[in-house]
């Protein structure tokens, strides 16, 4: 199986900065990378797919980058409603398809 | 509107069974791969099963594997998970999501429907 690895685990910013979060894959993975966030007792919610596309709906503050086994989700200017924890997810066949182990983010 | 809702959950003894449904409505069931994932309290997401749209081919993760079974009934929109032979660390939030194909990601996810196993 295709391990994810996220980092940090946790992370303390403010609002208005700029956040990067890393998501590594045990082997090549293209771009079959999705990134979601989820806010406490809520289902996750779709950010990016494919690495780098937008999921309609979602601020463009959010953007992804990679590919192969290295990717970054970056939110350009934290807002109040970005604190939450981060999963990226590949979806690379065939299953499983494996998540990270989240990135907590909190407010400073 | 895309809708995904699951039911079924609750509390069960350990070594019991439980049924849980995703109740899928407001686009084409039948063309969309389906998936469960789950969410231990306090932990991070696991992937669990997935079946394809026609219900021919599904996938098990090993920590299920022979005590879960992934079904769907697409004359009812109606995604399954019977789950046998439960322990504790199978109490989680058990989330249906949609995939439309291999170059899709997971869209739409389900509210989710908690799972305790105790005595």
């Amino acid at each position: 199986d295709i391990q994810m690895t996220q980092s940090p685990s946790s992370l303390s910013a403010s609002v208005g900065d700029r956040v990067t979060i890393t998501c590594r894959a045990s082997q090549t993975i293209s771009t079959y990378l999705n990134w979601y966030q989820q806010k406490p007792g809520k289902a996750p919610k779709l950010l990016i797919y494919a690495a780098s596309s937008l999921q309609g709906g979602v601020p463009s503050r959010f953007s992804g980058s990679g590919s192969g086994t290295d990717f970054t989700l970056t939110i350009s200017s934290l807002q109040p409603e970005d604190f939450a924890t981060y999963y990226c997810q590949q979806s690379y066949t065939p299953p499983p398809y494996t998540f990270g182990q989240g990135t907590k983010l909190e407010i400073k | 509107e895309v809708q995904l809702v699951e039911s079924g959950g609750g509390l069960v003894q350990p070594g019991g069974s439980l049924r849980l449904s995703c109740a899928a409505s407001g686009f084409t069931f039948s063309s969309y791969a389906m998936h469960w994932v789950r969410q231990a309290p306090g932990k991070g997401l696991e992937y669990v099963s997935a079946i394809s749209p026609d219900g021919v081919s599904k996938y098990h993760a090993n920590s299920v594997k022979g005590r879960f079974t992934i079904s769907r009934d697409n004359s009812k929109n109606t995604l399954y998970l019977q789950m046998g032979s439960l322990t504790t660390e199978d109490t989680a939030v058990y989330y249906c999501a949609r995939r439309l194909g291999p170059t899709h990601p997971f869209d739409y996810w389900g509210q989710g429907t908690l799972v305790t196993v105790a005595s």
